[in-house]
């Protein structure tokens, strides 16, 4: 099973500031790595798709890169309303299957 | 635009089971599956399984091999998550998401609003 290991656990930040937060996979994903917002009471939000593809409606502010085993998200100004939990998701090709890393709780 | 609806709230006991539907709308059911994911409190987000809603193929995370079982009724396009032998580490709010761990849909950009799972004597 591939891990996902996300650092740090917890980012405190002043709006305006840039927030990079990490993902590395325990072997190769390639591209196939998503990142969410996750806040208390809601559904978990798709910010990002194969690495660096912005999903439907997501701000610009938000920016993925990397590939294989190292991926970066970066929250470029940060916004009030940008707190929460981010988590990374990648999928395996064998076995078929998919996890999600620990997440990094974003304090704004 | 894509809309998965879920049953209401459950409560059991340890070593019962629950189930859990989402209704899905037809093409998300047929083109892509549905995947659930559970996240227990105070913990991340853990992905179960999924069900495809064309052939009812199913891939289960190990973790849940022989407790968890996917169906689907393809005449009213909803899926079923029954998950048997509960304990306190089930408590959980359990969601359904379109996404699947096969092809390039691997990534949840459709989610039910989420069934509280609380298993408790």
């Amino acid at each position: 099973e591939t891990v996902l290991t996300q650092s740090p656990a917890t980012l405190s930040l002043s709006p305006g500031e840039r927030a990079t937060l990490s993902c590395r996979a325990s072997q190769s994903v390639g591209r196939f790595l998503a990142w969410y917002q996750h806040k208390p009471g809601q559904t978990p939000r798709l910010l990002i798709y194969d690495a660096s593809n912005r999903a439907s409606g997501i701000p610009a502010r938000f920016s993925g890169s990397g590939s294989g085993t190292v991926f970066t998200l970066t929250i470029r100004s940060l916004e009030p309303e940008d707190f929460g939990i981010y988590y990374c998701q990648q999928r395996s090709n064998w076995p078929p299957s998919i996890t999600f890393g620990q997440g990094t709780r974003l304090e704004i | 635009q894509a809309q998965l609806v879920q049953s209401g709230a459950e409560v059991a006991t340890p070593g019962a089971s629950v189930r859990v539907s989402c209704k899905a709308p037809p093409e998300t059911f047929t083109n892509y599956g549905l995947s659930w994911v559970r996240q227990a409190p105070g913990q991340g987000l853990e992905w179960l399984g999924w069900i495809s809603g064309d052939n009812g193929n199913t891939n289960y995370a190990q973790k849940f091999r022989g407790r968890l079982t996917l169906t689907r009724d393809t005449s009213t396009t909803t899926v079923y998550m029954e998950l048997t032998g509960l304990t306190s580490d089930d408590t959980a709010l359990y969601f359904c998401a379109r996404g699947s761990p096969y092809g390039t849909r691997y990534y949840f950009d459709v989610w039910g609003q989420g069934t509280l799972v609380i298993v408790s004597s």
